[in-house]
């Protein structure tokens, strides 16, 4: 069964410490790996697609990496403005049309 | 910027009602979904549409149904709804599987409370 499991659930950091987000998968057929911003009462906001291991993306503070078999989402130097809950899914490519989203890490960054 | 626009924020509605939930996207998506978030549940899929009529269930679509008469456009039906149905539900939209760039692109949300 395909299925997504995010690490920790929650996180709180320090303005400045840095640290990574876990997200697992099992899949049969890896299509994609997208990872995503979500503020509270609002709808998530893409940030990265990643498609085959050994692949990076950046954008500002976050770097997003992929194994075969996991995704981390580091976060260098985080600010107050980067609390937010960050969800992972993962869409299969056995020709379906369904993503697979983990239940997210609620990230806290205090000044 | 691809837009998702949901009918409403927030919405109340009594026990046994029927609601509406609509939602627009500006892309040209193939792809659409609805989904419903809870607190430690995450993402679910209610039910998604890959063309105009065309809809798909999803993982939990008891109580629900959809409808897809324009491609831009995807309407979740709560045929008589209940107090478990009290949730954030969110509208995405996506390109088909098979091109790249295949991520979904969410609306604000609809928070529902059934009362």
């Amino acid at each position: 069964e395909d299925q997504v499991t995010q690490s920790p659930e929650a996180l709180r950091l320090q303005e400045g410490e840095s640290s990574s987000l876990n997200c697992s998968y099992t899949v049969s057929g890896l299509r994609g790996l997208f990872w995503y911003r979500q503020d509270p009462g609002k709808g998530p906001e893409f940030l990265f697609t990643l498609y085959s291991a050994g692949e990076e993306k950046e954008k500002e503070r976050l770097k997003a990496t992929l194994t075969k078999k996991e995704s981390f989402l580091h976060i260098t130097a985080p600010k107050p403005e980067d609390s937010a809950t960050y969800l992972c899914a993962v869409q299969a490519d056995t020709g379906g049309f369904k993503t697979i989203f983990g239940a997210g890490t609620r990230l806290f960054v205090k000044a | 910027d691809v837009k998702v626009t949901q009918s409403s924020r927030y919405l109340v509605k009594r026990t046994g009602e029927k609601v509406f939930l609509e939602c627009v996207q500006d892309m040209d998506h193939e792809n659409m979904f609805w989904y419903r978030q809870d607190p430690g549940l995450g993402l679910r899929l209610i039910y998604f549409s890959y063309d105009v009529k065309m809809k798909e269930k999803g993982d939990i679509p008891e109580g629900y149904s959809v409808s897809r008469e324009k491609k831009e456009r995807f309407s979740l039906i709560l045929e008589s709804a209940s107090t478990n149905q009290t949730s954030m539900y969110l509208c995405a939209s996506s390109l088909r599987p098979g091109e790249q760039n295949t991520e979904a692109f969410f609306g604000q949300g609809t928070r529902l409370t059934v009362v």
